[in-house]
């Protein structure tokens, strides 16, 4: 499957943890996008990427969430001090500034926090 | 920032008849308008897409229409069948540019026998 990766897909943990999620995207996008979707909503934008530059990042963000991409192929997103309200699901996309603005999701990683 | 309303949130047809899904979006900047349909626990994949130079588009059973003047933009599907069940939501740009999508709070289509 050459399609967007993401790991693990399932995380439960308890309050107060840090957990990290990682994305893979397609090998030839240079964009890739974190999005939190929750129950009955649509998805939620978080942050960014084109290449290893992270372009933006949501207001409605804390700063307990951080994302990575290093070397501008995988990212890593991470929760730091996890609360009952971060439990969602996080998906990544990515796409490409020459594509007509397409995005291909990743089958998410839903995360529990008891 | 853009706002963008869905509705109706849920919607239930009969086989064969057809289905509309309306949203309407606030920032007159905003040029592309793709639908995402969302099977259960399935990732969001994109449908069909429409930009604001044409006012239509149509791909098989799927038809998408634009009205700029309005800030409105629907999606219909004719000869519904029980494979069109799953949510599908509408998105338009964030500051105007394609790369960053608000999304709808989405439809869940259900089509009965």
């Amino acid at each position: 499957d050459t399609g967007v990766s993401q790991d693990p897909r399932h995380k439960i943990t308890k309050r107060g943890q840090n957990v990290t999620f990682r994305c893979d995207p397609i090998s030839e996008h240079n964009r890739l996008y974190w999005y939190r979707q929750t129950l009955g909503q649509g998805p939620e934008f978080l942050t960014y990427f084109q290449n290893e530059a992270q372009l933006e990042k949501s207001r409605l963000l804390s700063d307990r969430f951080s994302a990575e991409r290093p070397k501008g192929s995988f990212s890593t997103l991470e929760i730091q001090r996890t609360e009952q309200g971060d439990s969602a699901m996080y998906l990544c996309a990515s796409g490409t500034t020459a594509n007509t603005g397409e995005l291909f999701f990743g089958e998410g990683s839903r995360l529990t926090v008891l | 920032g853009e706002n963008v309303e869905q509705h109706p949130s849920t919607l239930s047809v009969q086989e064969g008849d057809s289905a509309v899904i309306k949203c309407t979006y606030s920032d007159s900047a905003s040029n592309y308008f793709p639908w995402y349909k969302q099977e259960l626990g399935k990732r969001p994949q994109l449908i069909i897409d429409i930009r604001s130079n044409v006012g239509e588009k149509k791909d098989q059973r799927i038809a998408v229409t634009l009205n700029k003047t309005a800030k409105h933009f629907s999606l219909h599907i004719t000869e519904t069948q029980p494979e069109d069940s799953a949510v599908y939501f509408c998105a338009a740009p964030r500051g105007g540019t394609a790369s960053k999508l608000t999304f709808g709070t989405g439809t869940r289509l259900q089509v009965t026998l």
